[in-house]
């Protein structure tokens, strides 16, 4: 089975600080997501890579960045998190057909 | 640009009950299809796909049909269970795309 693992399932930060949520998966996928999920909001995509140093923008990028320097690991950062930013994040990954991606259990973080 | 929309919840049924959960979606072309579950402190699972128009995905007692003429995904189940409470996504990948778009989620409660 394709294996999805962040590295923590829940987080407190303070306001300012700057915070990492890494994601690292194990079947060579070349795609991978940062979605963030919401009550009544359901799920938004942050940014995507679909390879190596490369990323795109989803629908609400501002305040984050990402970083993806191998294959198997994409990292979100928050530059400097705001209350606004506390959320329910999901990582995701899948190959180019873009069938039947894989989630991993989330990092709810809270931002003080 | 595209879209999914889900019935709002929460749905609340009894064991044994029928569940329809209504997915329409709004793309160009022919999408692939897509419904996901997720179960309380878990991430998403991939509950069943349709690539192409009159496919019927089905899994674990769950089915869904690809209608192009009424740009609809709805999930249905005979006979639904307490361990089928959960959160549930409908998605949409168009054919250009990588990354899913999802709907806001139905929670679905079943009660003994």
């Amino acid at each position: 089975d394709v294996k999805v693992t962040q590295s923590s399932r829940y987080l407190v930060k303070r306001t300012g600080e700057k915070v990492f949520l890494e994601c690292v998966q194990d079947m060579d996928h070349e795609n991978m997501f940062w979605y963030r999920q919401d009550p009544g909001l359901g799920l938004r995509l942050i940014y995507f890579s679909y390879d190596v140093k490369m990323k795109e923008k989803g629908d609400i990028p501002e305040g984050y960045s990402v970083s993806r320097e191998k294959k198997e690991r994409f990292s979100l950062i928050l530059e400097s998190a705001s209350t606004n930013q506390t959320s329910m994040y999901l990582c995701a990954s899948g190959p180019p057909a873009g069938y039947g991606y894989t989630f991993g259990s989330g990092t709810r973080l809270t931002v003080v | 640009g595209n879209s999914v929309t889900q019935m709002e919840g929460p749905v609340t049924l009894s064991e044994e009950a029928f569940l329809t959960i209504n997915c329409t979606y709004t793309a160009t072309g022919y999408p692939s299809l897509f419904w996901y579950v997720q179960y309380p402190g878990e991430g998403l699972q991939l509950l069943l796909k349709a690539t192409k128009a009159d496919d019927k995905g089905s899994n674990k007692g769950f089915e869904a049909t690809y209608r192009k003429e009424t740009t609809s995904f709805h999930l249905e189940k005979g006979s639904v269970q307490v361990s089928d409470s959960a959160v549930y996504f409908c998605a949409l990948k168009d054919q250009a795309g990588t990354a899913l778009i999802f709907g806001k989620g139905t929670t679905l409660s079943v009660s003994s």
